[in-house]
């Protein structure tokens, strides 16, 4: 798989689990964000990471842990979640200050919380 | 504040009929503008960006300074166009900014 992969795409967990979600890109670009699409919401950016520093949190929540060991991962800890917490979470990369820059998304991982 | 509007949430066409999906932004400097398009059980993609001018899928955007408008058109709405679209604003800087979406419907 080229361009973006998320790791699950589906899951559900019970409101006292911890589990992660995971993104990969293979597209060599220097900015990471993670997005939550919820069904009657517009699209909601979460964090952003440029060269592996988060510049931006969007007032979320503590019970979602974003890490970002390298250029190329992406991580989303939940922890202790609650039922409106359910979305589809996407992750996306692009190139910043590139002359033309684009956002490359994932398929997204189905969250459920039961 | 919203830094990208899209009015409509729903629009219906119907098949051969002209379609206009309206975008309108907020930003003080030179933005760069692009429709995203998500069909059902796919991945949000990239349709077209302004910078490029080009028309994708029989799809073009104009990027009006003036009236801080970027609005999707396309003459001729096929069956296979329904998905939903995005309108994104990318500030050059930190991210980019997402409209709420617009669920484009073509009724056969």
């Amino acid at each position: 798989e080229t361009g973006v992969t998320q790791t699950p795409r589906h899951l559900v967990m019970g409101m006292t689990n911890k589990k992660s979600l995971k993104c990969e890109q293979h597209l060599g670009h220097n900015a990471m964000y993670w997005y939550k699409q919820s069904a009657k919401k517009p699209l909601e950016l979460m964090f952003v990471y440029n060269f592996k520093e988060q510049t931006e949190n969007n007032s979320v929540p503590s019970r979602f842990s974003p890490e970002c060991p390298n250029s190329s991962h992406l991580f989303l800890h939940l922890h202790t979640l609650q039922p409106e917490d359910s979305a589809l979470y996407l992750c996306a990369s692009s190139q910043r200050f590139d002359a033309e820059t684009e956002a490359f998304f994932g398929q997204g991982t189905r969250l459920t919380v039961v | 504040a919203q830094r990208v509007t899209q009015p409509e949430k729903l629009l219906s066409v119907f098949k051969g009929a002209p379609v206009e999906l309206k975008c309108n932004y907020s930003y003080s400097g030179s933005p760069e503008l692009f429709w995203y398009v998500q069909y059902s059980r796919q991945r949000l993609q990239l349709l077209l960006r302004h910078i490029s001018r080009e028309s994708i899928k029989g799809f073009t955007a104009d990027l009006n300074k003036g009236e801080t408008s970027f609005h999707l058109k396309k003459p001729f709405a096929q069956e296979e166009d329904s998905a939903m679209y995005y309108c994104a604003l990318d500030d050059t800087g930190n991210q980019f900014y997402f409209g709420t979406g617009t669920s484009l419907t073509v009724i056969p």
